[in-house]
C-alpha cells in the first residue's frame, strides 16, 4: 500500500476532461514538489508535470498539475484514445528520506 | 540525444547477486542526481535508490537497505546497482532515471528485467 494515494482507475469519453488525485501528508506532498508521469502499455514512464505545475518541453497544455496542502491533482483535457495509460504521482518524503510514487491510476478513454 | 541504456538483468536464484549498469549519453552525467526505479510485474513504480552527483550521498528504500548498493563512475558516464541477497520480491523491470532539481525523473531508460527464481 502506497503512502501516496491515487484512485485505481478513472474513465471519461474522448474530448472530455478528467482529473486524477494524489493524496499524501505534510512530510511529502505538503512540503515538497509533486511530479506526474505517464506510462503507456509496455513502455517506460514519461515525465508529464514537475514542480507541481510545470510542463517539460513537448508536453501539450492539455496536461496540467496543481497542488493544495497535502494533495495534488493532474488534469487532462480534450481526452484522446492515445491518453489511455497508467499515471503516477511522485514526490520526496522528508521523513523517510525517500522518493515516493503513488500506486498509479489507470485511465480509460471510453 | 539524451539517452540512458540499462544492462545486466537476467535470471538469478534466490540469495544470488546481480550488478545492473546504466550508460548515459547526450548530457553532462556528472551534473545530475541519478536514480534506480523498479516495477514488479503488473505493479506500480517503486523507487529503489538515488545518488548525488559526486557519489557522496545515497538513499535507499527500506526494503533494499543492506542488500543493494548504488554507485556511479562519472568518468565512464555510468550508474550501477549492485544487488545482493536477492529475493523473489525483487523480480521487476529496473529503470535508470535522471533526476531534476526537485526529485522528479525527467529522463528514463527502457529498463532491464531481473527475475529471481529457482
Amino acid at each position: 500500500q502506497s503512502v501516496l494515494t491515487q484512485p485505481p482507475s478513472v474513465s471519461a469519453a474522448p474530448g472530455q476532461k478528467v482529473t486524477i488525485s494524489c493524496s499524501g501528508s505534510s512530510s511529502n506532498i505538503g512540503n515538497n514538489y509533486v511530479s506526474w508521469y505517464q506510462q503507456l502499455p509496455g513502455t517506460a514512464p514519461k515525465l508529464l508535470i514537475y514542480d507541481n505545475n510545470e510542463r517539460p518541453s513537448g508536453i501539450p497544455d492539455r496536461f496540467s498539475g496543481s497542488k493544495s496542502g497535502t494533495s495534488a491533482t493532474l488534469g487532462i483535457t480534450g481526452l484522446q484514445t492515445g491518453d489511455e495509460a497508467d499515471y503516477y504521482c511522485g514526490t520526496w518524503d522528508s521523513s523517510l528520506s525517500a522518493v515516493l510514487f503513488g500506486g498509479g491510476t489507470k485511465l480509460t478513454v471510453l | 540525444e539524451v539517452q540512458l541504456v540499462e544492462s545486466g538483468g537476467g535470471l538469478v536464484q534466490p540469495g544470488g547477486s546481480l550488478r545492473l549498469s546504466c550508460a548515459a549519453s547526450g548530457f553532462t552525467f556528472s551534473s545530475y542526481w541519478m536514480s534506480w526505479v523498479r516495477q514488479a510485474p503488473g505493479k506500480g513504480l517503486e523507487w529503489v535508490a538515488n545518488i548525488k552527483q559526486d557519489g557522496s550521498e545515497k538513499y535507499y528504500v527500506d526494503s533494499v537497505k543492506g542488500r543493494f548498493t548504488i554507485s556511479r563512475d562519472n568518468a565512464k558516464n555510468s550508474l550501477y546497482l549492485q544487488m545482493n541477497s536477492l529475493r523473489a520480491e525483487d523480480t521487476a523491470v529496473y529503470y535508470c532515471a535522471r533526476e531534476g532539481t526537485s526529485y522528479y525523473m525527467d529522463v528514463w531508460g527502457k529498463g532491464t528485467t531481473v527475475t529471481v527464481s529457482s
